[in-house]
């Protein structure tokens, strides 16, 4: 069946442009994570949605990042005013328990 | 907080067994996952303990002790296709915090022929 999906495969923009990230997890998995990961680093948790609870938004590093998910299933992840440190590959990923988690390919993120 | 410790690389040999081990320190740990991760690719879900003990599963095993807050991941017969980065997760207990993953550097293991 189809995996999470995530667009755009890559993103290069300006700093201080407003991004959209996308991601379409796995039809029927409650959970969905954000998480991204910077050249050579291990992966940086961002944010979790759990069916209808409040999402933990812990991960987040700053008030320019956001994320919503709609009607339980897609996800976008919003970053404003972006920042060069903000390049990353930006990974999602969507979990049926909240155990194993299924990641997409990623969008990778370069702000010039 | 926590606190995820793991060698940063490793080489063996093609048929070999090579053991990575994590150390870790989480408040309300729940489990500890294992992810594999090939360069320039997602990762991809390897074992989850939550048991003190070792779980074998083809190839892979992995171990988890609790008390002293370590797990190994141990591969055996090594093919080159081991290639990859392997990624230690404790997960944290409870509420909205269930399955929310801190993954450690990770080890990025090289098998030569």
């Amino acid at each position: 069946g189809a995996g999470v999906s995530q667009s755009p495969s890559n993103k290069v923009t300006e700093k201080g442009k407003d991004v959209e990230l996308r991601c379409d997890p796995i039809s029927g998995h409650t959970a969905l994570y954000w998480y991204r990961q910077s050249l050579g680093q291990g992966l940086e948790f961002l944010i979790y949605f759990q069916g209808n609870s409040a999402p933990d938004k812990s991960g987040l590093p700053s008030d320019r990042f956001s994320a919503e998910r709609t009607g339980g299933s897609v996800s976008t992840l919003t970053i404003q005013r972006t920042q060069q440190e903000d390049s990353a590959v930006y990974l999602c990923a969507s979990s049926p328990t909240g155990r194993e988690q299924f990641f997409g390919p990623g969008t990778r993120l370069t702000v010039l | 907080g926590q606190n995820i410790d793991q060698p940063t690389e490793m080489t063996a040999t093609e048929g070999a067994i090579v053991q990575i081990n994590c150390t870790y320190q989480t408040s309300g740990f729940n489990g500890l996952f294992w992810y594999q991760q090939h360069a320039g690719e997602a990762p991809t879900f390897l074992s989850y303990n939550v048991l003190d003990g070792l779980e074998e599963k083809g190839r892979f095993s992995s171990f988890l002790s609790r008390s002293k807050g370590y797990s190994y991941l141990l591969l055996k017969e090594l093919q080159m296709k081991d290639s990859a980065s392997y990624l230690c997760a404790p997960s944290k207990a409870g509420g909205t915090s269930y399955g929310k993953l801190t993954f450690g550097q990770g080890t990025i293991l090289t098998v030569h022929p």
